[in-house]
């Protein structure tokens, strides 16, 4: 009950396209989800986050969409670029505390 | 502001050696963490600290990791032996005590046990 499952594990995409990232979770206490963006041989790095009361959140290329009662929120990075190559995960905690990673999925941006 | 650092970067050692990670986190960050991130997944919280204090270290392998956070700023995490599957990243993360949301991480020490 403590799992975030993350989906695809790998994701390739044509520059200017769409990657969608897609978590779910079971906890219904969890009440924080970030995304983070891992680039290789570096620490992971907040990026977007988003609590239940809402169900998007756009910050320029990156939108959280979160679906309460299906227990899902993704990731949308919009005209995607080769910058943006890098592992992403999704995290969910209670009240601010430990963060439960997914898996990750590996972001392949060709030009 | 600058962020936090870890050391060494890499450390290739032998089974039934011991190892040690250091991590020093941003100044003014109340709360450290230590995450194992095994290749191919996502960081796993081993211990937090808030200060000096061990707030959860329900999945630090007792036996084997112990981690240490004197006068609530540095901090080491140490092996002792290690095994085959300690293999991994270990990151160090830091946050302010109102702010624990938001966490900043280490670029991690990679651990290689032979």
């Amino acid at each position: 009950q403590q799992q975030v499952k993350q989906s695809p594990q790998s994701l390739i995409v044509q520059k200017g396209g769409i990657s969608i990232i897609n978590c779910a979770y079971e906890n219904t206490a969890f009440d924080y989800f970030p995304w983070y963006q891992q680039f290789p041989g570096k620490g992971p790095a907040l990026l977007i986050a988003i609590r239940p009361d809402v169900s998007e959140k756009k910050e320029g290329r990156f939108t959280i969409s979160f679906n309460k009662s299906a227990k899902q929120f993704s990731l949308h990075i919009m005209d995607s670029q080769p910058g943006d190559s890098a592992t992403y995960f999704c995290a969910a905690s209670i009240a601010t505390d430990k963060l439960i990673f997914g898996t990750g999925t590996r972001l392949q941006v060709f030009p | 502001e600058a962020g936090v650092a870890q050391s060494p970067r890499y450390k290739i050692i032998e089974k039934r050696q011991s190892v040690a990670f250091w991590c020093n986190p941003i100044s003014g960050h109340a709360t450290l963490y230590w995450y194992q991130q095994i290749l191919g997944q996502g960081p796993k919280l081993l211990i937090q600290f808030q200060n000096n204090g061990v707030v959860d270290d329900s999945q630090l392998p007792k036996d084997r990791f112990s981690a240490e956070r004197l006068k609530g700023v540095d901090s080491t995490l140490k092996i002792q032996p290690a095994k085959l599957e300690d293999s991994a990243v270990y990151l160090c993360a830091s946050s302010l005590l109102l702010a624990r949301h938001e966490q900043y991480f280490g670029p991690g020490t990679r651990l290689t046990v032979t």
